[in-house]
């Protein structure tokens, strides 16, 4: 099946500073989504990304589908101590009448005061 | 609220029981899954739904069961089969027409 590279694995970060990290893979995908997960809770959508070069923001979020469909990137612009937890990539490639997401390993972001 | 419920927040089975993990929408949303997560490491997909009295193994389906019987549940039973069962399980839906899955606040199990 697919694979998703998604870097880096782990971030530390001061308050204020901005972030970016992410996914790559060796198929071509469809539909990029990011997620962010909170310990112990569910993920939560954050973006989604439908078209190659798609450009995308959600408040200090921006989110990039890449123009070769294979890899996406987030940026995450002056960052706060609840910007903290993983966040995740998803691709997703339709494959008949399945659509099935394939998700990266997380990038575990730490904000320092 | 609409939303996706998991119940309980947290299981406890000794080895060799099967339990039933509980996932709720009342979000009318046609597609349902359930996903496990360990440690360190991404979602893989156990069984998915997309529409009611049908489901398809997903990439990690020995060792488990779902049903569908109605739109708004899925429930996911985790037999004695499954080798290494302790882990966090999550639960999406996906509406028709879309690629965005939502997730449930997940229930972990943790079998001794």
């Amino acid at each position: 099946g697919q694979q998703l590279n998604q870097s880096p694995q782990s971030m530390f970060i001061q308050e204020g500073e901005d972030v970016s990290m992410n996914c790559t893979s060796s198929s071509i995908f469809n539909t990029w989504l990011w997620y962010k997960q909170d310990p112990g809770e569910g993920p939560v959508l954050l973006i989604a990304l439908y078209k190659a070069g798609e450009l995308t923001s959600n408040g200090r979020l921006t989110a990039q589908f890449g123009i070769t469909r294979k890899d996406s990137f987030l940026n995450i612009s002056a960052s706060i101590p609840s910007d903290v937890g993983i966040y995740f990539c998803a691709g997703l490639l339709y494959s008949g009448s399945a659509r099935q997401l394939t998700f990266g390993s997380g990038t575990q972001l730490t904000v320092l005061p | 609220d609409g939303g996706i419920t998991q119940s309980p927040k947290y299981l406890f089975r000794k080895e060799g029981q099967n339990v039933t993990l509980s996932c709720e929408q009342n979000l009318n949303h046609d597609a349902m899954y359930w996903y496990r997560q360990d440690p360190g490491q991404g979602l893989r997909l156990i069984y998915y739904s997309q529409i009611v009295n049908d489901f398809q193994k997903g990439d990690i389906a020995e060792g488990y069961s779902v049903s569908r019987e109605k739109k708004e549940s899925f429930p996911l039973t985790v037999t004695s089969a499954q080798k290494n069962p302790t882990a966090f399980y999550l639960c999406a839906s996906r509406p028709l027409g879309t690629d965005e899955q939502y997730f449930g606040p997940g229930t972990r199990l943790t079998v001794t």
